[in-house]
């Protein structure tokens, strides 16, 4: 079963903890991406990778780090320095970066700060 | 900055009804629009694309239109079923390279 592949399902950090949320893609994708998710907001672009090594900021990637490996995996860790890191995280890929390819997303990761 | 806006935010109606949900955007400047499905707790199910080219594309009882030149985007849905109950996200691509940005959707409800 071709997908994205998203782990955990749910995952609690206490204050001042960094944690990772695990993104697999066996599609065979070359670009990946990390949108958060807040109530009453659209989805919005953390970080993007076009191709292994190579990685990119997008609109809010204060507080976060990302990293790219390997052409399948694309973890995302949330920092401490993210002051609101309670939200939905959704991994997305498509084919490559260009404009006309459709983007396919996991199933998510919710994160809430105890 | 383009900004994707849906119209209506929530949608009730009896199962069997024809229904159309609404995307508009500020920016024509647009390489193609996606439809997603959301259900609740869930990731995103892509359910149509249509290239900046296209008029519109067609998955079994849905229908998506495009007018780029008036930045709207509509999704018609025939004969709706409760398993229709979702949220409804579009997002527009553009920029040099393939960001989506995305309305904030319609919560729509089938009752049976």
């Amino acid at each position: 079963d071709g997908g994205i592949t998203q782990s955990p399902k749910y995952l609690f950090r206490k204050e001042g903890q960094n944690v990772t949320l695990s993104c697999e893609q066996n599609l065979n994708h070359d670009a990946m991406y990390w949108y958060r998710q807040d109530p009453g907001q659209g989805l919005r672009l953390i970080y993007y990778s076009q191709i292994v090594n190579d990685f990119q900021k997008g609109d809010i990637a204060e507080g976060y780090s990302v990293s790219r490996e390997k052409k399948e995996s694309f973890p995302l860790t949330v920092t401490s320095a993210q002051k609101n890191p309670t939200a939905f995280y959704l991994c997305a890929s498509s084919i490559d970066l260009a404009r006309s390819t459709e983007a396919f997303f996991g199933q998510g990761t919710r994160l809430t700060v105890v | 900055k383009q900004e994707v806006t849906q119209i209506p935010a929530a949608l009730s109606v009896p199962e069997g009804e024809n229904l159309v949900l609404n995307c508009s955007f500020t920016d024509s400047a647009i390489y193609n629009l996606q439809w997603f499905r959301q259900d609740p707790g869930k990731g995103l199910t892509s359910l149509l694309l249509i290239q900046s080219s296209q008029r519109e594309q067609t998955s079994g009882r849905l229908n998506a239109s495009l007018d780029k030149s008036s930045g709207r985007s509509t999704l018609y849905i025939a004969a709706s079923q409760p398993g229709d109950s979702a949220t409804y996200l579009c997002a527009v691509r553009r920029g040099g390279f393939q960001k989506l940005v995305f309305g904030t959707g319609t919560r729509l409800l089938v009752s049976p």
